[in-house]
């Protein structure tokens, strides 16, 4: 069965510092990893996605992650952070059966300090 | 283009009552899914449609729990005799395929059961 563990459930920076949220992810296939973001009241938006393609993805606002089958790992960095990335941060991974349904992780809230 | 939307965005139900909860996917998406998310969690599956069918109802928690499709467009997910652990967001999703992986969120609807 698959997982994803999300470790650090608050993680706060300074704005232009360097944002890293970790996600160790556990498969018994090859793995399809998500992440997504969420705001307040707000679903989920898609940052950027893992599908066995390049090992380094790049999403959207700056963020990109490194898909690491050694470490098991698919953390998500930014190089500088800006206050309106501070939301809740969500790893997700696909279960590839029959309907790839997401199962995702606790989240990680980032905080962006001036 | 319009997203996938959902309502009501607030339901209070007072502990015995039944609620219905309505999603508009985007036009043309032919998969679509229900998660829960309780507070301070992730969202967790509850149940999968592959246009009308539904192919997995695996993550309903009881039988209290109920979704349909019927035309392959709008859902509704019914909740029973709603109990205070029913207190979640419940969050739709669709995509374009099965092996699109790229699932698109709603706002959710945020239900209080008193």
């Amino acid at each position: 069965a698959q997982s994803v563990t999300q470790l650090g459930s608050h993680v706060s920076v300074s704005e232009g510092a360097l944002v890293l949220l970790r996600c160790n992810y556990s498969s018994s296939v090859p793995p399809y990893l998500f992440w997504y973001v969420q705001y307040p009241n707000q679903g989920l938006q898609l940052l950027l996605k893992y599908t066995s393609a390049a090992t380094l993805v790049k999403g959207i606002n700056g963020f990109e992650a490194e898909f690491k089958k050694s470490e098991t790992s698919f953390h998500l960095t930014k190089p500088s952070a800006h206050m309106s990335d501070a939301a809740e941060y969500f790893c997700a991974v696909s279960d590839r059966g029959n309907t790839d349904k997401l199962i995702f992780g606790t989240g990680t809230r980032l905080q962006v300090f001036p | 283009g319009a997203g996938v939307s959902q309502s009501p965005r607030y339901k209070v139900a007072k502990r015995g009552q039944d609620v219905a909860l309505r999603c508009d996917p985007i036009s043309g998406h032919v998969s679509l899914f229900w998660y829960q998310q309780a507070l301070g969690q992730g969202p967790e599956f509850l149940t999968y449609f592959q246009n009308e069918a539904q192919l997995d109802k695996s993550g309903l928690p009881s039988d209290r729990f109920f979704a349909e499709r019927p035309e392959g467009s709008v859902s509704t997910l019914k909740i029973q005799r709603t109990q205070q652990e029913d207190s979640a967001v419940y969050l739709c999703a669709s995509s374009l395929a099965l092996t699109s992986y790229e699932q698109y969120f709603g706002p959710g609807t945020r239900l209080t059961v008193t």
